[in-house]
Protein backbone atom coordinates (compact mmCIF):
# COMPACT_ATOMS: atom_id res chain seq x y z
CA UNK A 1 0.00 0.00 0.00
CA UNK A 2 1.73 3.20 -0.90
CA UNK A 3 -0.87 5.45 0.60
CA UNK A 4 -2.70 6.94 -2.23
CA UNK A 5 -6.03 6.00 -2.97
CA UNK A 6 -8.26 5.90 -5.92
CA UNK A 7 -11.99 5.38 -6.28
CA UNK A 8 -13.48 4.13 -8.19
CA UNK A 9 -11.03 1.19 -9.65
CA UNK A 10 -13.15 0.95 -12.38
CA UNK A 11 -15.70 2.67 -14.43
CA UNK A 12 -17.54 2.43 -17.76
CA UNK A 13 -19.47 5.16 -18.66
CA UNK A 14 -21.17 6.13 -22.37
CA UNK A 15 -20.19 9.30 -24.37
CA UNK A 16 -22.61 11.08 -23.03
CA UNK A 17 -22.06 10.47 -19.49
CA UNK A 18 -20.56 12.71 -16.49
CA UNK A 19 -18.23 10.98 -14.04
CA UNK A 20 -15.73 11.99 -11.75
CA UNK A 21 -12.19 10.03 -10.74
CA UNK A 22 -11.27 10.29 -7.04
CA UNK A 23 -7.72 10.27 -5.39
CA UNK A 24 -6.92 10.76 -1.80
CA UNK A 25 -3.90 10.64 0.20
CA UNK A 26 -2.46 11.27 3.75
CA UNK A 27 1.15 11.39 2.87
CA UNK A 28 1.60 14.84 3.72
CA UNK A 29 2.18 15.24 0.62
CA UNK A 30 2.07 18.45 -1.57
CA UNK A 31 1.72 17.87 -4.94
CA UNK A 32 -0.62 15.44 -7.03
CA UNK A 33 -0.60 14.27 -10.63
CA UNK A 34 -2.91 12.79 -12.92
CA UNK A 35 -1.94 10.21 -15.42
CA UNK A 36 -2.98 8.60 -18.18
CA UNK A 37 -1.75 4.74 -19.47
CA UNK A 38 -2.76 3.76 -22.39
CA UNK A 39 -1.73 0.12 -23.44
CA UNK A 40 1.16 -0.07 -25.66
CA UNK A 41 2.33 4.13 -24.59
CA UNK A 42 4.27 5.47 -21.98
CA UNK A 43 2.46 7.09 -19.54
CA UNK A 44 1.21 10.52 -20.40
CA UNK A 45 1.12 13.27 -17.91
CA UNK A 46 -1.90 15.34 -17.84
CA UNK A 47 -1.71 17.82 -14.83
CA UNK A 48 -0.23 18.32 -11.75
CA UNK A 49 -0.65 20.33 -9.03
CA UNK A 50 1.51 21.75 -6.27
CA UNK A 51 0.02 23.26 -3.03
CA UNK A 52 -2.85 22.80 -4.60
CA UNK A 53 -2.58 25.35 -7.65
CA UNK A 54 -2.18 23.39 -11.19
CA UNK A 55 1.10 24.16 -12.56
CA UNK A 56 0.61 21.91 -15.38
CA UNK A 57 -1.36 21.17 -18.26
CA UNK A 58 -0.38 19.23 -20.90
CA UNK A 59 -2.80 19.94 -23.94
CA UNK A 60 -5.21 17.59 -22.30
CA UNK A 61 -8.90 18.32 -23.87
CA UNK A 62 -11.55 20.08 -21.90
CA UNK A 63 -13.72 16.73 -21.48
CA UNK A 64 -10.80 16.20 -18.97
CA UNK A 65 -10.98 18.91 -15.85
CA UNK A 66 -9.23 18.36 -12.66
CA UNK A 67 -9.99 19.99 -9.30
CA UNK A 68 -7.93 20.13 -6.29
CA UNK A 69 -9.77 21.29 -3.36
CA UNK A 70 -7.03 20.48 -1.21
CA UNK A 71 -4.26 18.87 -0.88
CA UNK A 72 -4.93 15.16 -0.32
CA UNK A 73 -7.85 15.62 -2.56
CA UNK A 74 -7.40 15.45 -6.29
CA UNK A 75 -10.20 14.88 -8.85
CA UNK A 76 -10.94 14.26 -12.08
CA UNK A 77 -14.23 15.23 -14.14
CA UNK A 78 -15.04 13.71 -16.70
CA UNK A 79 -17.48 14.55 -19.94
CA UNK A 80 -18.70 13.75 -23.33
CA UNK A 81 -15.70 10.89 -23.31
CA UNK A 82 -14.59 9.26 -26.70
CA UNK A 83 -13.79 5.95 -27.03
CA UNK A 84 -10.35 6.16 -27.02
CA UNK A 85 -10.04 7.91 -23.61
CA UNK A 86 -10.45 3.95 -22.87
CA UNK A 87 -7.22 3.97 -20.57
CA UNK A 88 -5.70 3.02 -17.19
CA UNK A 89 -6.07 6.81 -14.93
CA UNK A 90 -3.53 6.38 -12.13
CA UNK A 91 -2.89 9.39 -9.16
CA UNK A 92 0.37 10.16 -7.67
CA UNK A 93 1.26 12.35 -5.33
CA UNK A 94 4.83 13.70 -3.91
CA UNK A 95 6.33 15.72 -1.75
CA UNK A 96 9.95 15.41 -3.67
CA UNK A 97 10.76 14.17 -6.67
CA UNK A 98 9.24 10.74 -5.81
CA UNK A 99 6.26 9.61 -6.54
CA UNK A 100 3.76 7.59 -4.91
CA UNK A 101 1.27 6.07 -6.94
CA UNK A 102 -2.49 5.01 -6.72
CA UNK A 103 -4.33 1.55 -7.99
CA UNK A 104 -5.67 3.62 -11.07
CA UNK A 105 -8.71 3.85 -12.39
CA UNK A 106 -9.76 1.26 -15.54
CA UNK A 107 -11.50 3.48 -17.65
CA UNK A 108 -13.75 2.09 -20.21
CA UNK A 109 -15.75 4.37 -22.68
CA UNK A 110 -18.53 2.97 -24.49
CA UNK B 1 9.90 17.96 -27.18
CA UNK B 2 12.28 16.30 -24.75
CA UNK B 3 11.91 11.98 -24.71
CA UNK B 4 13.24 9.78 -22.46
CA UNK B 5 13.24 6.28 -24.58
CA UNK B 6 14.15 2.96 -23.18
CA UNK B 7 15.37 -0.43 -24.93
CA UNK B 8 14.19 -2.59 -25.81
CA UNK B 9 10.65 -2.54 -25.37
CA UNK B 10 9.94 -6.17 -24.45
CA UNK B 11 12.63 -8.62 -22.81
CA UNK B 12 11.69 -12.28 -23.08
CA UNK B 13 13.97 -14.35 -20.54
CA UNK B 14 14.63 -17.71 -19.04
CA UNK B 15 14.52 -17.95 -15.37
CA UNK B 16 18.31 -17.47 -14.34
CA UNK B 17 19.31 -15.07 -16.79
CA UNK B 18 20.46 -11.60 -16.25
CA UNK B 19 18.60 -8.70 -17.95
CA UNK B 20 19.04 -5.11 -18.69
CA UNK B 21 17.16 -1.87 -19.94
CA UNK B 22 18.68 1.13 -20.72
CA UNK B 23 17.73 4.68 -20.59
CA UNK B 24 17.76 7.91 -23.15
CA UNK B 25 16.77 11.38 -22.31
CA UNK B 26 17.33 13.73 -24.99
CA UNK B 27 18.84 16.14 -22.44
CA UNK B 28 20.00 16.04 -18.92
CA UNK B 29 18.19 15.18 -15.83
CA UNK B 30 18.56 16.56 -12.43
CA UNK B 31 18.06 12.77 -10.98
CA UNK B 32 16.48 9.30 -12.65
CA UNK B 33 14.36 7.23 -10.72
CA UNK B 34 13.04 3.47 -11.30
CA UNK B 35 9.70 2.32 -10.77
CA UNK B 36 8.60 -1.08 -11.09
CA UNK B 37 4.70 -1.83 -12.51
CA UNK B 38 3.60 -5.42 -12.00
CA UNK B 39 0.99 -6.84 -14.96
CA UNK B 40 -2.06 -5.16 -13.52
CA UNK B 41 -0.62 -2.87 -10.85
CA UNK B 42 0.61 0.63 -10.36
CA UNK B 43 4.35 1.81 -10.88
CA UNK B 44 5.95 1.83 -7.84
CA UNK B 45 9.17 3.61 -7.04
CA UNK B 46 12.63 1.26 -6.83
CA UNK B 47 15.61 3.66 -6.26
CA UNK B 48 16.72 7.18 -6.73
CA UNK B 49 19.74 8.29 -8.14
CA UNK B 50 21.59 11.72 -8.42
CA UNK B 51 24.95 12.14 -8.76
CA UNK B 52 26.76 12.09 -12.73
CA UNK B 53 28.53 8.36 -12.46
CA UNK B 54 26.22 6.73 -9.51
CA UNK B 55 25.66 3.32 -9.31
CA UNK B 56 23.47 1.48 -6.66
CA UNK B 57 22.30 -2.36 -5.83
CA UNK B 58 18.98 -3.31 -4.48
CA UNK B 59 20.23 -7.43 -3.82
CA UNK B 60 19.99 -8.30 -7.63
CA UNK B 61 18.98 -5.05 -9.00
CA UNK B 62 22.22 -2.64 -10.17
CA UNK B 63 21.26 0.84 -11.17
CA UNK B 64 23.65 3.57 -13.24
CA UNK B 65 22.94 7.10 -13.81
CA UNK B 66 25.89 7.89 -16.91
CA UNK B 67 28.33 10.68 -16.75
CA UNK B 68 26.47 12.88 -18.76
CA UNK B 69 23.09 12.51 -16.74
CA UNK B 70 21.15 11.71 -19.54
CA UNK B 71 21.24 7.91 -19.42
CA UNK B 72 20.47 4.86 -16.95
CA UNK B 73 20.63 1.51 -16.70
CA UNK B 74 18.94 -0.76 -14.83
CA UNK B 75 20.50 -4.69 -14.53
CA UNK B 76 19.19 -7.79 -12.85
CA UNK B 77 21.01 -10.47 -12.30
CA UNK B 78 19.94 -14.19 -12.37
CA UNK B 79 16.43 -13.41 -12.88
CA UNK B 80 13.37 -14.74 -10.68
CA UNK B 81 9.32 -15.18 -11.93
CA UNK B 82 8.90 -12.28 -9.78
CA UNK B 83 11.08 -9.90 -11.25
CA UNK B 84 8.17 -9.71 -13.98
CA UNK B 85 6.54 -6.65 -14.76
CA UNK B 86 7.30 -3.38 -16.61
CA UNK B 87 10.20 -1.17 -15.68
CA UNK B 88 10.05 2.75 -16.06
CA UNK B 89 12.84 5.16 -15.51
CA UNK B 90 11.82 8.78 -14.81
CA UNK B 91 13.16 12.25 -14.04
CA UNK B 92 12.68 15.66 -13.75
CA UNK B 93 14.66 17.62 -16.09
CA UNK B 94 16.28 20.99 -15.62
CA UNK B 95 13.50 22.73 -15.77
CA UNK B 96 11.87 20.72 -13.38
CA UNK B 97 9.42 19.30 -15.65
CA UNK B 98 9.02 15.45 -14.85
CA UNK B 99 9.23 13.04 -17.74
CA UNK B 100 8.69 9.09 -17.41
CA UNK B 101 10.56 6.71 -19.97
CA UNK B 102 8.61 4.44 -22.43
CA UNK B 103 9.05 1.42 -20.49
CA UNK B 104 10.62 -2.29 -20.64
CA UNK B 105 8.33 -5.08 -20.42
CA UNK B 106 10.19 -8.44 -18.76
CA UNK B 107 8.93 -11.66 -18.93
CA UNK B 108 10.51 -14.68 -17.14
CA UNK B 109 10.21 -17.61 -18.46
CA UNK B 110 10.15 -20.55 -15.76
Amino acid sequence: ETGVTQTPRHLVMGMTNKKSLKCEQHLGHNAMYWYKQSAKKPLELMFVYSLEERVENNSVPSRFSPECPNSSHLFLHLHTLQPEDSALYLCASSLGDTQYFGPGTRLTVL
Amino acid sequence: GQQVMQIPQYQHVQEGEDFTTYCNSSTTLSNIQWYKQRPGGHPVFLIQLVKSGEVKKQKRLTFQFGEAKKNSSLHITATQTTDVGTYFCAGPNTGNQFYFGTGTSLTVIP
